[in-house]
């Protein structure tokens, strides 16, 4: 069963740097073409793809934030974190992990249940 | 504004059909599959189509999708109150080098 759960601080102060923890079981990171992503979403808004690491250890980023993220595996074999830095009161959103088994458009098939990460002073 | 096109909401009423579009471009829709995400009220999007036409194991038949083109449809059937819910289409965007989203769709069974 595969299973995902964001983890870190509810609120952060503007400027400050986010760091937001996923713990995954059911599979492992180190398996080939298995990938872990983050996507956030505004209240009331779309989603937005963030960042993603493979199994090789490779790191994607969208574009319009890319210079604020890092994506890398924890220390722990069954964990990704994500820091943002500088964070702005527009960051106000929630924010998902999930898992990707790498393809040719293959798809977010799992997802965490979210965490809400306030921004404000 | 989000890349890819989705009417903000959509309503019919229960056990009818309704099809929500999502427009994109040459750069996504019109070389990449597309997925969608059903999002009921307070949870996390779920998957529920993904290469634009399979569903996931446990996700009911009523649920079709299709591509073509720069376009892509999500169509529900037989619709229950408890699909009410937000749905996103998404794809890789080429020019990007991303994964890109809809705006999303609120669906109202009347």
């Amino acid at each position: 069963q595969v299973t995902l759960r964001e983890s870190g601080p509810a609120l952060v102060k503007p400027t400050q740097t986010l760091t937001l923890t996923c713990t995954f079981s059911g599979f492992s990171l180190t398996t080939n073409r298995m990938c872990v992503a983050w996507i956030r979403q505004p209240p009331g808004k779309a989603l937005e793809w963030l960042a993603l690491i493979d199994w090789a250890g490779d790191k994607y980023y969208g574009a319009s934030l890319k210079t604020r993220l890092t994506i890398s595996k924890g220390t722990s074999k069954n964990r990704v974190v994500l820091t943002m830095t500088n964070m702005d009161p527009l960051d106000t959103a929630t924010y998902y992990c999930a898992r990707r088994i790498a393809a040719s458009g293959s798809p977010f098939d799992y997802w965490g249940q979210g965490i809400l990460v306030t921004v404000s002073s | 504004q989000s890349v890819l096109t989705q009417p903000p909401s959509v309503s019919e009423a229960p056990r009818q059909r309704v099809t929500i579009p999502c427009s994109g471009s040459s750069f996504n829709i019109g070389d990449n599959a597309v997925n969608w995400y059903q999002q009921l009220p307070g949870k996390a999007p779920k998957l529920l189509i993904y290469d634009d036409h399979l569903l996931p194991s446990g996700v009911s038949d009523r649920f079709s999708g299709s591509r073509s083109g720069t376009s892509a449809s999500l169509a529900i059937s037989g619709l229950q109150s408890e699909d009410e819910a937000n749905y996103y289409c998404s794809t890789w965007d080429d020019s990007l080098n991303g994964w890109v989203f809809g705006g999303g769709t609120k669906l109202t069974v009347l």
